[in-house]
């Protein structure tokens, strides 16, 4: 079982809506991620909290909102996406911002869908 | 632009056996070089990992080979099993991981 938690596993959102997922990891990892996976591609880097804060944003649409209330959550907010924007999406985790060169501990990933 | 390049996209093995999947990158100064694997509808999971001043890494039947010089690392999948068939990314790391395309392997019982 991944210790990366994940929800919703499931998502159907309108073009108009406001939902966010959110991630969990008990790990005691400082370093958290957000990735976007469409079908048959490898997954690519949103965003990178290291101790809480910010460290990398790869230029990704302000429709995307991320936010770590703490060290253990990790949310995205959305707000106004397109369809293009459906797809799974990943957090990850690892023990520190290392580059990553140290290892990453995906959960299972919230499938979203956006009509 | 991919900073790795990974081949070939899919392969079809028979049980065991060998199942060899390339990688290539350009840029020198990445130093850590992990394969993820990755079943349907999970997320991917660190499989073996390996730095550019190691040539080798056995963990069970993985293997990575890594030819520094040639800018080439590889993962070999020996006595391949059905539960081997899966997705597998390698990548690379400088300051964040870069994925290759993935390589769906089949393994035919």
């Amino acid at each position: 079982d991944t210790e990366v938690t994940q929800t919703p596993k499931h998502l159907v959102m309108g073009m108009t809506n406001k939902k966010s997922l959110k991630c969990e990891q008990h790990m005691g990892h400082r370093a958290m991620y957000w990735y976007k996976q469409k079908a048959k591609k490898p997954p690519e880097l949103m965003f990178v909290y290291s101790y809480e804060k910010l460290s990398i944003n790869e230029s990704v649409p302000s429709r995307f909102s991320p936010e770590c209330p703490n060290s253990s959550l990790l949310n995205l907010h959305l707000h106004a996406l397109q369809p293009e924007d459906s797809a799974l999406y990943l957090c990850a985790s690892s023990q520190v911002d290392s580059g990553g060169s140290g290892e990453l501990f995906f959960g299972e990933g919230s499938r979203l869908t956006v009509l | 632009q991919q900073q790795v390049k990974q081949s070939p996209q899919s392969l079809i093995v028979q049980k065991g056996g060998i199942s060899i999947i390339n990688c290539a990158y350009e840029n020198t100064a990445f130093d850590y070089f992990p394969w993820y694997q990755q079943f349907p509808g999970k997320g991917p999971a660190l499989l073996i990992a390996i730095r550019p001043d190691v040539s080798e890494k056995k963990e069970g039947r993985f293997t990575i080979s890594f030819n520094k010089s040639a800018k080439q690392f590889s993962l070999h999948i020996m006595d391949s099993q059905p539960g081997d068939s899966a997705t597998y990314f390698c990548a690379a790391s400088m300051r964040k991981l870069s994925f290759g395309a993935g390589t769906t392997v089949t393994v035919r019982a």
